[in-house]
């Protein structure tokens, strides 16, 4: 599965745009992005994922540039409780493996009042 | 609210002693992964279940053993405790062998003492 590269930390102002940027430049053409989230103490909490298209639900978008290489979730309007730790995965999905997620060390969001 | 749940909440132990943790996977789903997370860390998979077999497993010793359920539930027992595995012990529902989004639990808190 390919390495991701994520800012250890980040701030945002509540009610602003949250933008938390992923590099992944080894990716390979049949892997996807996936965010996932944790609050403090509990389990991480799916948001979106994507393999070559933007993706939008009612949580987050994910912006994926045309290489693949990078990729940014985007909080459209931050609201204290989004404070958390963001993992961006690479899965490589196919009948032969697990489709184990490989957390990294992710991205503390702290959006402040 | 994922619909997977976890027992017990939190646990105590003494090194050398056995423990059991159940995960109740959410209706639907007959994959369950297990992963553990260090204080500070990332969850690191432990191992998967899917249809009743184990499907796949990471880097954790023998006395880290599972088990899956007819009704897709399953249990993670960790023999010989030792103060390395105090961690928060999660849980994640899936189906087609973990290749679809996997969901988490709240996870279980587990202290060696």
């Amino acid at each position: 599965d390919a390495k991701t590269t994520q800012p250890p930390s980040m701030d945002c102002a509540e009610g602003r745009a949250a933008n938390l940027p992923c590099n992944h430049s080894t990716i390979s053409g049949n892997e996807y992005v996936y965010w996932y989230r944790q609050i403090h103490s509990q389990g991480p909490q799916y948001i979106i994922h994507g393999l070559k298209n933007n993706e939008t639900n009612e949580m987050a978008s994910l912006i994926i540039t045309e290489d693949r290489k990078s990729s940014t979730l985007i909080l459209p309007h931050a609201t204290l409780r989004d404070t958390a730790v963001y993992y961006c995965i690479v899965r490589f999905l196919a009948s032969s493996n697990t489709g184990k997620l490989i957390f990294g060390q992710g991205t503390t969001l702290q959006v402040k009042p | 609210e994922t619909g997977v749940t976890q027992s017990p909440t939190h646990l105590i132990k003494t090194r050398g002693q056995q423990v059991t943790l159940r995960c109740s996977s959410q209706s639907g789903h007959n994959t369950v992964s297990w992963y553990q997370q260090a204080l500070g860390q990332g969850p690191q998979f432990i191992f998967q279940y899917y249809r009743e077999e184990e499907n796949g497993r990471g880097n954790f010793p023998p006395r880290f053993s599972g088990l899956q359920f007819p009704n897709y539930s399953s249990e993670l027992n960790v023999n010989a405790l030792e103060l390395d595995d105090s961690a928060l012990y999660l849980c994640a529902s899936s189906t087609l062998g973990g290749l679809e989004t996997q969901y988490f639990g709240p996870g279980t808190r587990l202290l060696v003492l």
